[in-house]
Formats: C-alpha cells, structure tokens, sequence
C-alpha cells in the first residue's frame, strides 16, 4: 500500500533562517506531489506543484521554492524565512492529473511552521 | 484563486442530528470532492461525486451535486462526536493540474 511520509511534524525558526521540509511517498511510482499551505483557521493554498522529477509548478509567487530531486521525494525550501511563512505545511500526492474522472488526493499529516 | 466556498464557516450540533454543510464553485467540473480534517492532522478523502452524478452515499455520508447551481452539500446522519472535524470541498483548477479547495466548514459535535 501507499504511504506518504512529511517531516518534522512541527518547527520553530526564526526569521531569515533558512527552510527545509520534505516528503516522501512510499509504494508508488511517478506519483504528482504537491505542497499545500493552510494559514490559522483557513483553506489551503496550493504552493507547488510536479508532475516528475526536475518538474516543479509554481502557484504562488512568494518566498518558497521546491524541488524535486528523486521520483518520490518533494522538498519544500525557503533561503530566508518571514514572520508570514508561518502556517501548516501539507504534502499530498495523486496518481495522475486531476482532470480525470476519479483523481483523488493523499495527504501526510503535515508540518506546523512557526517563524519567529 | 478560490474555486469552492463552504457554507456554514462553523456549526455545532448535538451527537445524533444531522450535518448539512454546502459547498459552490464556480467553474465547470469533472468531479467534486469532500475532504475531512481533523485539528492539526492532514485531510482525508470522504468521498468524490462527479459531473453526471446528482447524489452519492457512503455510509453516514450524502453528497450532492447541483451542476446548475454550481453548488453540493454534504450531509452527516446521526452525527457523534468523532465527527468534529473541518470539512472541505475541492474541484481542480482550470488546468486540471492541482485540486482547490474552499475555506471549510468546522464542525463541532458534542455529546
């Protein structure tokens, strides 16, 4: 079966500290990835995006970037980190594109970012 | 940018009523789908309707889609406690790369 690991499940930095969290997805091949973030009490947004390795969408212009180093690894970066980087950190992943009928997305029990 | 919308943002109930939670969107779709979290935990698939399909059950779980009304509802029989959670609605963006989703509706169930 499919399993989607993301660690570390919380982090505390300090502003202008650099950002690395990472995901990874087990029992699957060339599966989309995809990072989400959810602010306090609100929807998610959608960050990244890739369809295979080397392959990253950029939904946001913001202070992130991600990359995608390994068919089933996805990692999410920031060089300095803002106050405004705080939020909920989600991966997911789907087996295709989500204009087929039936697409459906798994997600990883996510990372809560504090900047300080 | 914001396909789908919740509505209510909150409701509480008592264990054994009904949920009903709404959703609208605003383009067309392939497919709508309902997505459970619970606090701090990642979101969970419940179910997906698609375009051609007026009504879905699973479980305690109705679904509906309206595609005149760009809108569905999620309804919960007999609602327990364990249900507390935040509910969303999702449908792809226009390019059919990444699902979107609305801001939720909190569901609190008490016993």
């Amino acid at each position: 079966s499919q399993t989607i690991h993301q660690w570390p499940a919380t982090l505390v930095q300090p502003v202008g500290s650099p950002l690395s969290l990472e995901c990874t997805v087990e029992g699957t091949s060339n599966p989309n990835l995809y990072w989400y973030r959810q602010a306090a009490g609100r929807g998610l947004q959608l960050l990244f995006y890739s369809v295979g390795i080397g392959q990253i969408s950029s939904e946001v212009p913001q202070n992130l970037s991600a990359s995608r180093p390994q068919d089933r690894q996805f990692i999410l970066s920031s060089k300095k980190l803002l106050l405004s980087d705080s939020g909920f950190y989600l991966c997911a992943w789907s087996v295709s594109l989500m204009d087929s009928l039936n697409e459906k997305l798994f997600f990883g029990s996510g990372t809560q970012l504090s900047v300080l | 940018s914001q396909q789908g919308e919740e509505d209510p943002q909150a409701l509480s109930i008592q264990e054994g009523e009904n949920a009903t939670m709404n959703c609208s969107y605003k383009t067309s779709i392939n497919n709508l789908q309902w997505y459970r979290q619970n606090s701090g935990r990642g979101l969970v698939h419940l179910i997906l309707i698609r375009s051609n399909e007026r009504e879905k059950h699973s479980g305690r779980l109705r679904v509906t889609l309206d595609t005149s009304k760009k809108s569905s509802s999620l309804l919960i029989t007999a609602s327990r406690a364990a249900d507390t959670a935040s509910y969303f609605c999702a449908t792809a963006n226009q390019a059919g790369t990444a699902l979107i989703f609305g801001k939720g509706t909190t569901l609190s169930v008490s016993s």
